[in-house]
């Protein structure tokens, strides 16, 4: 079982939407990532958050709004998707943002843009 | 700048055989990580096992060791035994740096392997 949960698996929402998808860690982790995957390509970074705070933001539409609720939460706030924005969504947390620890990842959310 | 590259789009294995994955990497930093990551079809990125740049010796985690030469910037996986829940995606990754010291994790475009009975 990962030690980094998402919720919900899935989600089907229409383009004028609102929705948010949700991580949670309890390793004591104090970075936490939020990546974007399409089929059959590697994850792509959105987000890193260090110490609860923003520290990265891969130049991502404002549609995407992260939030870092505590040390152990991750949302990822959505807004006025477009189709293309239908991917699995991988949030990820490790030890500490400049560190070789490895990152541990959730389940992901498997999201589809109608 | 940094590369990951995985040559391999499909590798497929029998049962119980050993399989190696290949990857190669371009990097100038001299202090870096490199990670190896299973990707079922359910979804979820799987830590594997971890190299550092520093590290004398390959890694080993039970049957996954990495076959590590520096000089030719390759970080091969080798899986031994293989087994049908092996089937999966395999990512290469490779720890860099943004401005300011922030990780990056530069993936692979992946491996595909299928353990055949």
């Amino acid at each position: 079982d990962t030690e980094v949960t998402q919720t919900p698996k899935h989600l089907v929402m229409g383009m004028t939407n609102k929705k948010s998808l949700k991580c949670e860690q309890h390793m004591g982790h104090r970075a936490m990532y939020w990546y974007k995957q399409k089929a059959k390509k590697p994850p792509e970074l959105m987000f890193v958050y260090s110490y609860e705070k923003l520290s990265i933001n891969e130049s991502v539409p404002s549609r995407f709004s992260p939030e870092c609720p505590n040390s152990s939460l991750l949302n990822l706030h959505l807004h006025a998707l477009q189709p293309e924005d239908s991917a699995l969504y991988l949030c990820a947390s490790s030890q500490d943002s400049t560190s070789n620890q490895p990152q541990h990842f959730g389940d992901g959310t498997r999201l589809s843009i109608l | 700048a940094q590369k990951i590259t995985q040559t391999q789009p499909g590798m497929f294995v029998q049962e119980k055989e050993a399989v190696t994955l290949d990857c190669t990497y371009d990097t100038s930093d001299p202090s870096y990580g490199l990670f190896w990551y299973k990707q079922p079809s359910s979804g979820e990125m799987i830590f594997l096992i971890y190299q550092g740049s520093y590290d004398q010796q390959n890694a080993t985690e039970g049957r996954y060791s990495l076959n590590f030469q520096k000089a030719r910037k390759s970080a091969n996986l080798v899986i031994s035994a293989s087994q049908l829940g092996d089937s999966a995606m395999y990512f290469c990754a490779m720890r860099g740096l943004f401005s300011g010291g922030y990780n990056k994790l530069i993936f692979g475009a992946g491996t595909r392997l299928a353990v055949h009975p």
